[in-house]
């Protein structure tokens, strides 16, 4: 099946740098894939839809300057926490939909990264 | 997207089926419902969604109720690897709106 892949899995950070952690698409090509972040014994919160070729659209209270999302490609899409702070340290995961499953097929979703800022 | 109620947790013994609740009266004629879960430390993974008809997969069964409020996901024969966070989410529109994930249920089993 369609499978979406995220890199690094985990990443540690010291505070002031800037991480940035990648979505592919492994089969499938996908035009808009979706950014949430999950903080401990928390629901997913979903950040900013990423549209390849074009902006992406931030979530209401998600800064656009401070998490940077280009979807240069079908199959990458990635999202750069700038200036990290340890209030950044989160889960984040991705995920796509495969058009070739039809219009309301199912969202794969992305291993997710853990990071922590230090 | 409409609003989704599930139990905060719910426990089952290995081997046994599980049948998870999910309320959602506020929905609407073209809202599917999808069921996702998510294992410790991994991103969610589809379960099975439906419209009105009840759903069989490999993994569970979906039971809509007539009126379509409320629905259940059934689990056969709950496994160890079964434990996980399950969410019932009403998706709207086309393939590509997001699902917006409420805080759904702690599934814990027990050996």
């Amino acid at each position: 099946g369609a499978v979406v892949s995220q890199h690094p899995s985990w990443v540690i950070c010291k505070s002031g740098t800037s991480v940035k952690i990648e979505c592919r698409s492994l089969d499938f090509q996908a035009t808009t894939m979706f950014w949430y972040r999950q903080f401990p014994k928390q629901s997913l919160m979903l950040m900013a839809t990423s549209n390849e070729g074009s902006k992406a659209t931030y979530e209401q209270g998600v800064e656009k300057d401070k998490f940077l999302i280009n979807h240069a490609s079908l199959t990458l899409s990635t999202l750069t926490v700038t200036s990290a702070h340890p209030e950044d340290s989160s889960f984040y995961i991705c995920s796509a939909r495969d058009p070739g499953q039809g219009w309301n097929g199912e969202l794969f979703f992305g291993e997710g990264s853990r990071l922590t800022v230090l | 997207d409409a609003k989704t109620t599930q139990p905060n947790s719910m426990e089952s013994n290995e081997e046994e089926p599980v049948h998870l609740p999910c309320n959602h009266s506020t929905i609407s004629g073209t809202d599917y419902i999808h069921w996702y879960r998510q294992l410790p430390s991994q991103g969610p993974e589809y379960v099975i969604h439906g419209l009105t008809s009840n759903v069989n997969n490999r993994m569970a069964s979906l039971a809509i109720a007539e009126d379509r409020k409320s629905s259940t996901l059934i689990l056969h024969r709950a496994t160890l690897r079964d434990a996980a966070v399950y969410y019932c989410i009403l998706r709207v529109g086309s393939g590509n709106t997001p699902l917006v994930f409420g805080k759904g249920t702690r599934l814990s089993v027990i050996a």
